[in-house]
């Protein structure tokens, strides 16, 4: 069982290009979280979906960012026109679907670098 | 404003001694905690969940205590070996049961020979 996969592991854009982040959950796994973590922080929540649903993007910035999870295929976080304060390690986790505390099981992320 | 603190000192311990990591917590009210290890350049790896209402849990080397009133948890781990050596994360889990975890910075680990 194959466990969370993220691609690409590093990215480099350009200042105002776009970046294109993907993730898919481990088998089995409906519910998919975003974090990111930059130099010397923690990490912190972006959002959470499930199949086709955007739960919670509490900690999404309002601009430049969305994410989706469709029905086929993995879930993809887009942030549009970057800027070097988007330079990041972008996590993704995902868990079953089941409600109850259960544990959340990390990508290898994806490393961005703006330039 | 929610806050988690770590030490942000790395700990430095001897082969075989028991490694202790503070998580404390401010303004926040987890339905559960989690502790996660993570290598440089890697994801973080889930190791111990303890519940609200739970004082203490164990697997193998490593033993979680929770204390609610103080708000805080303790992480420890018996018989250091330098494999041990990474950053451990606390992680604050809501009352929704989902992941949408609340993280601290962490505190790096360095067990020598």
């Amino acid at each position: 069982n194959a466990g969370v996969m993220q691609n690409p592991r590093h990215l480099v854009r350009r200042r105002g290009q776009e970046a294109r982040l993907r993730c898919s959950p481990m088998k089995g796994h409906s519910h998919v979280y975003w974090y990111r973590q930059l130099p010397e922080e923690g990490l912190k929540f972006m959002v959470y979906l499930q199949k086709e649903n955007i739960i919670d993007e509490s900690g999404m910035p309002k601009e430049r960012f969305s994410a989706e999870f469709p029905k086929e295929g993995p879930s993809i976080l887009r942030i549009q026109q970057v800027v070097r304060g988007d330079s990041a390690a972008y996590f993704c986790a995902s868990s079953p679907p089941v409600q109850g505390n259960t544990e959340a099981f990390f990508g290898q992320g994806t490393r961005l670098t703006v330039v | 404003s929610q806050k988690i603190e770590q030490n942000s000192e790395a700990l430095n311990i001897q082969e075989g001694k028991t490694a202790t990591l503070t998580c404390n917590y401010t303004n926040y009210s987890p339905a559960y905690l989690q502790w996660y290890r993570q290598d440089p350049g890697r994801g973080p790896v889930f190791l111990l969940l303890i519940r609200e209402n739970e004082k203490e849990k164990r697997k193998e080397r490593l033993k979680v205590t929770f204390d609610t009133t103080l708000k805080q948890s303790l992480f420890h781990i018996t018989a250091s070996q330098p494999a041990d050596s990474a950053t451990y994360l606390c992680a604050l889990g809501p009352n929704s049961g989902y992941s949408t975890l609340t993280f601290g910075k962490g505190t790096m680990l360095l067990v020598s020979p």
